[in-house]
């Protein structure tokens, strides 16, 4: 079965402060793909990045790092010097390749709130 | 715009009534998915067409719903009797696949508000 685990339901920081959002994933499959997204209060989810299972190779976009690590099947993000425009609800989710199903499996989200 | 779009943004109903809900993805795209988001959740899967057919429906609830992608571009999905446990944010991604890979990302539209009374 796949699943997303993202255990952090609500986060507050103050802003300058890093900040690391958990997701643990399972799956059966070999191949895969981890996302995160960005829910800000208007609703629309953001595409942050994809990461392709055989590709643990960690990844730094400005302020924004993912840390992929397949032996304890997590993909965590880390925010360095956070900002309001952070504050957002970050959904996590695991993708299939098309020969197993092309469905999208979404953890709960995390509620990151950064206070001025 | 160049990204997927959803109409209605908000769709108030009462329960019994039949509603659609319509989405345009990104040109070009050939993949589309239906989401539904309850409040505090992740989006949780529906469908997902392949050009004009539904590879997958197994994330439908029940058979009070069904959509459809005619011309293998927008969708529609469509629920019968509206019950108010279906009042939900219902999203639509559309995602290009790697035809050698299979890889793709979905690219989210703002989503339908439907609120069943």
């Amino acid at each position: 079965a796949q699943k997303v685990t993202q255990a952090q339901t609500e986060i507050s920081v103050v802003e300058k402060e890093d900040v690391t959002l958990d997701c643990v994933y399972e799956t059966r499959d070999t191949t895969y793909y981890l996302f995160w997204y960005k829910q800000p209060p208007s609703g629309e989810l953001v595409f942050l990045i994809r990461r392709n299972s055989f590709d643990e190779q960690n990844e730094i976009s400005g302020r924004y790092s993912w840390n992929f690590q397949k032996s304890t099947s997590s993909f965590n993000f880390t925010i360095t010097a956070s900002q309001v425009v952070d504050s957002a609800v970050y959904f996590c989710a695991l993708g299939r390749r098309p020969n197993t199903g092309n469905q999208f499996y979404f953890g709960t989200g995390t509620s990151l709130t950064v206070i001025p | 715009g160049a990204g997927v779009s959803q109409t209605p943004s908000n769709k108030v109903t009462e329960k019994g009534k039949y509603v659609e809900l319509r989405c345009d993805p990104i040109s070009g795209h050939t993949a589309l998915y239906w989401y539904r988001q309850s409040l505090g959740q992740g989006p949780e899967f529906l469908i997902y067409f392949q050009g004009t057919g539904a590879a997958d429906d197994s994330g439908l609830p029940n058979d009070r719903f069904f959509a459809v992608r005619p011309e293998g571009s927008v969708s529609t999905l469509k629920i019968q009797r509206t019950q108010q446990e279906d009042s939900a944010v219902y999203l639509c991604a559309s995602s290009l696949v790697h035809v050698g890979t299979g890889e793709e990302t979905q690219y989210f539209g703002p989503g339908t508000r439907l609120l069943v009374l």
